[in-house]
């Protein structure tokens, strides 16, 4: 599986959107980019995946670049309740998912 | 709510006492996953079972045990624990697809176990 790389923190104002970023250089052309966050003490919770368009969904955007060596997860206007860990994972999208988590992002949003 | 309950979701136990963990998903899903979050740790996978069969175990001390009646239900049967195996146990439940499609994994809320 093609290895992860994201800013271990960031902060965000409340109602302001959060852009966090990942980077997956070595991905191959039949990975999927998909997002999970986990907040404090919960189980993870999926957000959104893509292959190489851009996806919009009820929770978030994702946007990955042409050569999709990067992406960029966008919650468009971040409440107190988006604070949690953010993962960014890389997958095949086929069979059993053997999700592989790294140490995320820490997304703090402040009043 | 995830579709995905565990049970209990706290547990305390001696280093010589035997208990399960349960897991049990109502979407229909036919993979289901143990994970192992330790403090201060990313998410750690220990065991994979896809229809029912085990497909994936990585490297888990015999002390956890899997069990996978049916495709509803997953167990974790814990034995001689010690303490660094405190930490929180998450279950996760997907549809493994033969072909592309939307294949997420929806997570329970985990049972937090202490080992004394």
């Amino acid at each position: 599986d093609a290895k992860t790389t994201q800013p271990p923190s960031m902060d965000c104002a409340e109602g302001r959107a959060a852009n966090l970023p990942c980077n997956h250089s070595t991905i191959s052309g039949n990975e999927y980019v998909y997002w999970y966050r986990q907040i404090h003490s919960q189980g993870p919770q999926y957000i959104i995946h893509g292959l190489k368009n851009n996806e919009t969904n009820e929770m978030a955007s994702l946007i990955i670049t042409e050569d999709r060596k990067s992406s960029t997860l966008i919650l468009p206007h971040a409440t107190l309740r988006d604070t949690a860990v953010y993962y960014c994972i890389v997958r095949v999208n086929t069979g059993f998912q053997k999700l592989v988590f790294g140490t995320g992002t820490r997304l703090l949003v402040s009043p | 709510e995830t579709g995905v309950t565990q049970t209990p979701r706290h547990l305390v136990m001696g280093m010589t006492n035997k208990k399960s963990l349960k897991c049990e998903q109502h979407l229909g899903h036919n993979a289901m996953y143990w994970y192992k979050q330790s403090a201060k740790k990313p998410l750690e996978l220990m065991f994979v079972y896809s229809l029912e069969e085990r497909v994936e175990n990585n490297s888990v001390p015999s002390r956890f045990s899997p069990e996978c009646p049916n495709s509803s239900h997953l167990f974790l049967h814990l034995h001689t624990l010690q303490p660094e195996d405190s930490a929180l146990y998450l279950c996760a439940s997907s549809q493994a697809r033969g072909g592309a499609g939307p294949n997420e994994q929806f997570f329970g809320p985990g049972t937090r176990l202490t080992v004394l």
